[in-house]
């Protein structure tokens, strides 16, 4: 079955850089999109970056344009996020997913998240 | 930016029981939008698609409706693992939008 499984979390002082993976298995990842998302301690959802299959086509989210960015390696089955002048308000958990399309395009499969704390 | 707005904040019903769930868009998304189900200390999973497709492995008691600034999610028959917060997306570009949330208590 579809398997995503997150790691590099971990806590940074503002300003700071990290760099999160996604490892990616139960599917043929060179066929799909990925998207990476994250959600603030007890607040909703946000969707931050998106990949093609290829990875030749990016998107980012206003709030980490710049800052943030998305890459993979088909061949190990990976998906990347460099993260960059890091902020508190970046605390977060951090969900990559498989982007299916339908009609719309949406995120059919999640990983259990990894946890980036920003502070001093 | 289209802002989704989730109704009611919680909802709390009796085993059996029918929730019905609103997500309201600011201005229209056609039929572009879907649910998702987040339990405590678990990731979210895709119930509803195209607002009104059931994605694999979802039980026929949840259905999806709407089109355009109205949606609604219902679940019929409600378990004790029905117990979450229920999220409403809408993807009219990448920057796809999620409402605040409903919780369901059980």
């Amino acid at each position: 079955q579809v398997q995503l499984v997150e790691s590099g979390g971990g806590l940074v002082t503002p300003g700071g850089s990290l760099r999160l993976t996604c490892a990616a298995s139960g599917f043929s990842f060179s066929d799909y999109y990925m998207s990476w998302l994250r959600q603030a301690p007890g607040k909703g959802l946000e969707w931050l970056s998106y990949t093609s299959n290829s990875g030749y086509s990016v998107h980012y989210a206003d709030s980490v344009k710049g800052r943030f960015s998305i890459s993979r390696d088909n061949a190990m089955k990976s998906l990347y996020l460099q993260m960059d002048s890091l902020r508190a308000e970046d605390t977060a958990l951090y969900y990559c997913a498989r982007v299916t399309f339908w009609s719309g395009y949406y995120e059919d499969s999640w990983g259990q998240g990894t946890l980036v704390t920003v502070s001093s | 930016e289209i802002v989704l707005t989730q109704s009611p904040v919680t909802l709390s019903l009796a085993p059996g029981e029918r929730a019905t769930l609103s997500c309201r868009a600011s201005q229209s998304v056609s039929n572009f939008l879907a649910w998702y189900r987040q339990k405590p200390g678990q990731a979210p999973r895709l119930l509803i698609y195209d607002a009104s497709n059931r994605a694999t492995g979802i039980p026929a008691r949840f259905s999806g409706s709407g089109s355009g600034t109205d949606f609604t999610l219902t679940i019929s028959g409600l378990e004790p693992e029905d117990s979450a917060v229920y999220y409403c997306q809408q993807r009219t570009n990448w920057a796809g939008t999620f409402g605040q949330g409903t919780k369901v208590e059980v």
